[in-house]
């Protein structure tokens, strides 16, 4: 049983294009977050939410409580945003986390 | 910023031995996890540390020990390496209910 749920698992885009990525889960929480990892190396936090939405520069997190669902979205891809984007989610001390969607933008 | 400092990123281990991973982190975080990390099925957490001396089992504990002497520190032990328990190793910290800080992995082979 998974209580994060990222689609889609692979994404291959175009450098411009708008990405979505979608999270679901299953728990109460506190927070959700977006996480970074690039190949090879440690992962980075992207945002916190625990309601509406944030932008920070070209990406954009919104979440929905009652729906229990999150979108990561990028503006304008850029090679550099490949990556795997992985959810995450705190009910309380722990965290959930979803298994990452690859991101590959290509120029 | 926080850092959260592992000591080694790569490392290759002979079966049988005993193998150590440290973190470290700069902030005073109460809060410190080790997590490893396997194709298909994202980041399973091993152990968890709320304080110093405290440790708490997570999803996948066997074959591992941890230990905390000190708030800064979180040593991942692995007792008797196997070549099952190849694959990358996360260190990760947090005070309170603020966003976790990771580590920068280490990927861990076992012959």
């Amino acid at each position: 049983k998974n209580e994060v749920e990222q689609s889609p698992q692979n994404l291959t885009a175009q450098e411009g294009e708008f990405i979505t990525i979608n999270c679901s889960y299953s728990v109460g929480i506190s927070a959700l977050h977006w996480l970074q990892q690039h190949p090879g190396g440690g992962i980075v936090s992207l945002f916190m939410l625990s309601s509406g939405k944030k932008k920070h520069g070209r990406l954009i997190a919104t979440i929905n409580i009652q729906e229990k669902h999150s979108s990561l979205h990028i503006t304008a891809s850029h090679p550099r945003d490949s990556a795997v984007y992985i959810c995450a989610v705190s009910p309380g001390n722990q965290f959930y986390f979803g298994t990452g969607t690859s991101l590959t933008v290509i120029p | 910023d926080v850092k959260v400092t592992q000591s080694s990123r790569y490392l290759v281990k002979r079966t049988g031995e005993k193998v150590f991973l440290e973190c470290v982190q700069d902030m005073d975080h109460e809060n410190m996890f080790w997590y490893r990390q396997d194709p298909g099925l994202g980041l399973r957490l091993i152990y968890f540390s709320y304080d110093v001396k405290m440790k708490e089992k997570g999803d996948i504990p066997e074959g591992y020990s941890v230990s905390r002497e000190k708030k800064e520190r979180f040593s991942l032990i692995l007792e008797s390496a196997s070549t099952n328990q190849t694959s990358m190793y996360l260190c990760a910290s947090r005070t309170g209910q603020g966003g976790y800080t990771f580590g920068s992995g280490t990927r861990l082979t076992v012959v």
